[in-house]
């Protein structure tokens, strides 16, 4: 059964901070790995996804890596902003579970002005 | 192309009462997942749907839980007798085939009085 961890639960930076997510999975037979933002009672954003046979994907301040033989991914942000305050969460989707996602708990963070 | 509709966007409902979520795919999306987010808790895979058929409903409770996605219309996840226990963000998601990117709609929060 795969179990996706989050580290850390809770993070805040002063603004303009580089900062480093990190998401830990069990399996490594993925299909594919996304990353998430989530603001307070609200839906789901898309912010990342990397399939199996990729090793990082990048959007603008974003970068997020992939090591299946590790059980890793980080999510990178660059020059933080206060903007950019939610909870992320990492998702896995297994080789054998269609689009089906697990989910880590999140991380919320806080970037302070 | 609108995105992944859920509606409503909050719903109240008395224990005991029956709760109706309904979610609208992205056009041309014939794979529909309902996600369930406890307070302070993750998202958990709940069930997996193509039109007409259950594929896989390995994370929805055995009693008072059902889904459908019927050949016209929008998917249902209904709640029959709600507890207290059942108060939660409901999330819907859609892909066009297997293996491919899932789309989260915004998501539905029933709260049980």
């Amino acid at each position: 059964k795969q179990e996706v961890t989050q580290i850390p639960a809770a993070l805040s930076v002063p603004e303009g901070e580089n900062l480093v997510l990190n998401c830990s999975f069990t399996d490594s037979a993925i299909y594919n790995l996304q990353w998430f933002r989530q603001d307070p009672g609200k839906g789901l954003t898309s912010l990342l996804l990397i399939q199996s046979s990729q090793r990082e994907q990048t959007s603008g301040r974003l970068n997020a890596s992939l090591d299946k033989s590790s059980g890793r991914s980080t999510l990178y942000i660059a020059a933080s902003q206060p903007g950019d305050s939610a909870t992320y969460l990492c998702a896995l989707a297994g080789e054998t579970s269609g689009s089906r996602l697990t989910f880590g708990e999140g991380t919320q963070l806080t970037v302070n002005p | 192309n609108a995105g992944v509709m859920q509606n409503p966007r909050h719903l109240v409902r008395r224990r005991g009462q029956e709760a109706r979520l309904r979610c609208s795919p992205m056009k041309g999306h014939s794979h529909v997942y309902w996600y369930r987010q406890l307070p302070e808790e993750g998202l958990k895979f709940m069930v997996y749907l193509q039109k007409e058929n259950i594929i896989d409903e390995s994370g929805m409770p055995k009693e008072r839980f059902s889904a459908e996605f019927p050949k016209e219309g929008p998917s249902i996840l209904r709640i029959q007798q709600v507890v207290r226990g059942d108060s939660a963000a409901y999330f819907c998601a859609s892909s066009p085939r297997l293996n491919t990117e899932a789309f989260f709609g915004q998501g539905t929060r029933l709260t049980v009085v």
